[in-house]
């Protein structure tokens, strides 16, 4: 177990549906984090959470909404995705910034879109 | 964007043999993280090395880093099957918040 759990591990929507993604870590950790992982493109950043405020959205399309709503969980909303947005997404935590300390993810969820 | 690039983009050698994967990276740093990431799994952490620092150490794995050429490598001695899998590296060039990772290289040991 790697102290971060994500739900559900797959995820099949068509592009109309509305559907949330969630993440949950026991470490104590003050930051969480959004990435998205497309086959052979390097991870992207999408949303960075620090005590509970958001501090960084990397561009990403208003159809992604992330929510916070306290230190241990973490929310990806989805609606009306395109099929370009069929990844694996990956939530993960740090005691402090990125930079400083060591991420701990979770497994992901493979979303694709249909 | 990009910030670290691994190379190679994949390796393949034999159970036994050490693996050496490398990392170029752009801007000034202040870490730089190696990960690992077995097929379908999250990314697991490896070694943080700090840019005052030039080698580092745990069990199996070494990692140096050479901030005059703003390139890291990991080396992986005795190989194993288990040790199949991606490695990234990561700096935090682009901000305290910000851990970009690079495309990584896929490891593949052969028994």
């Amino acid at each position: 177990e790697t102290g971060v759990t994500q739900t559900p591990r797959h995820l099949v929507m068509g592009m109309t549906n509305k559907k949330s993604l969630k993440c949950e870590q026991h470490l104590g950790h003050n930051a969480m984090y959004w990435y998205k992982q497309s086959a052979k493109k390097p991870l992207e950043l999408m949303f960075v959470y620090s005590l509970e405020e958001r501090v960084e959205n990397n561009s990403v399309p208003s159809r992604f909404s992330p929510e916070c709503p306290n230190s241990s969980h973490l929310f990806l909303h989805l609606h009306t995705l395109q099929p370009e947005d069929s990844a694996l997404y990956l939530c993960a935590s740090s005691p402090q910034g990125a930079g400083n300390s060591p991420l701990h993810f979770g497994n992901g969820t493979r979303l694709t879109v249909t | 964007s990009q910030q670290g690039e691994e190379d190679p983009q994949a390796l393949s050698i034999q159970e036994g043999e050490n693996a050496t994967m490398n990392c170029s990276y752009k801007t000034s740093i202040n870490n730089l993280q190696w990960y690992r990431q077995n097929s379908g799994r999250g990314l697991v952490h490896l070694i943080l090395i700090r840019s005052n620092e030039r080698e580092k150490h745990s069990g199996r794995l070494r990692v140096t880093l050479d901030t005059s050429k703003k390139s890291s490598s990991l080396l992986i001695t005795a190989s194993r099957a288990a040790d199949t899998a991606s490695y990234f590296c990561a700096t935090d060039g682009q901000g305290a918040q910000k851990l970009v990772f690079g495309q990584g290289t896929r490891l593949t040991i052969n028994p």
